[in-house]
């Protein structure tokens, strides 16, 4: 069935590091994709989104990168905080008037101080 | 302005039982998607309600169903509980004619199966 995939389940970095979480989509249609953050013992929370027309998108410390040659996706943290620590899914999003967003399994962050 | 609301945060139930979590979407949302994530994993689509109706389901058996009040709450009812049906599950609302496609989350229920 439909899935996104991640090329890495947990990553670990230093403190003040830059981090990059990748992954791979395998819907061609999707034209929405979203990186989102969940904390323990939380729902997961919306980070930045991407249009399938643009290739980057940044925002406050975080930055979106679409290749849609290779169907994959990178999440980038710029200064990595101990505050990023979490777990990362990137989800993609296809449908209108009723959309679906498709889960990726999740990246492990590890920020060590 | 509150946010997504679930209940209970945690239970335990035995094999063969039935089970029902409720969800109050964030104020102003009138689509609430129903997920299951097994512990260390994305979360997975079960179902997706819109105007009192299913309008999209993922691939889970049909012991597993919903409902959605007028009021936009939503409930996910699972019948013949299994072990394997342990898991936290994730209410999300939204806009049905989206501009963005932000799922906003509640916390979850933690379902135990014994």
């Amino acid at each position: 069935g439909e899935s996104v995939g991640l090329h890495l389940p947990t990553l670990s970095v230093q403190e003040g590091d830059n981090s990059i979480i990748n992954c791979a989509y395998s819907n061609s249609a999707s034209d929405y994709f979203i990186w989102y953050k969940q904390e323990s013992g939380k729902g997961p929370q919306f980070i930045i989104d991407i249009r399938s027309n643009m290739d980057k998108r940044q925002g406050q410390r975080v930055t979106v990168l679409l290749n849609k040659t290779v169907k994959h996706l990178s999440l980038q943290i710029a200064a990595t905080q101990p505050g990023d620590s979490a777990v990362y899914f990137c989800a993609e999003i296809s449908g209108t008037g009723g959309f679906k967003t498709i889960f990726g399994a999740g990246t492990r962050l590890f920020v060590k101080a | 302005d509150a946010g997504v609301t679930q209940s209970p945060t945690h239970l335990i139930k035995t094999r063969g039982q039935q089970v029902t979590l409720r969800c109050s979407p964030k104020s102003g949302h009138d689509t609430v998607s129903w997920y299951q994530q097994a512990l260390g994993q994305g979360p997975q689509f079960i179902f997706q309600y819109y105007e009192e109706e299913e309008r999209q389901r993922g691939n889970f058996p049909d012991r597993f169903s919903g409902h959605q009040f007028p009021n936009y709450s939503s409930e996910l009812n699972v019948n013949a509980l299994l072990l394997g049906d342990s898991a936290l599950y994730l209410c999300a609302s939204s806009f049905f004619n989206r501009n963005t496609g932000e799922l906003f989350f509640g916390e979850g229920s933690r379902l135990t199966v014994l």
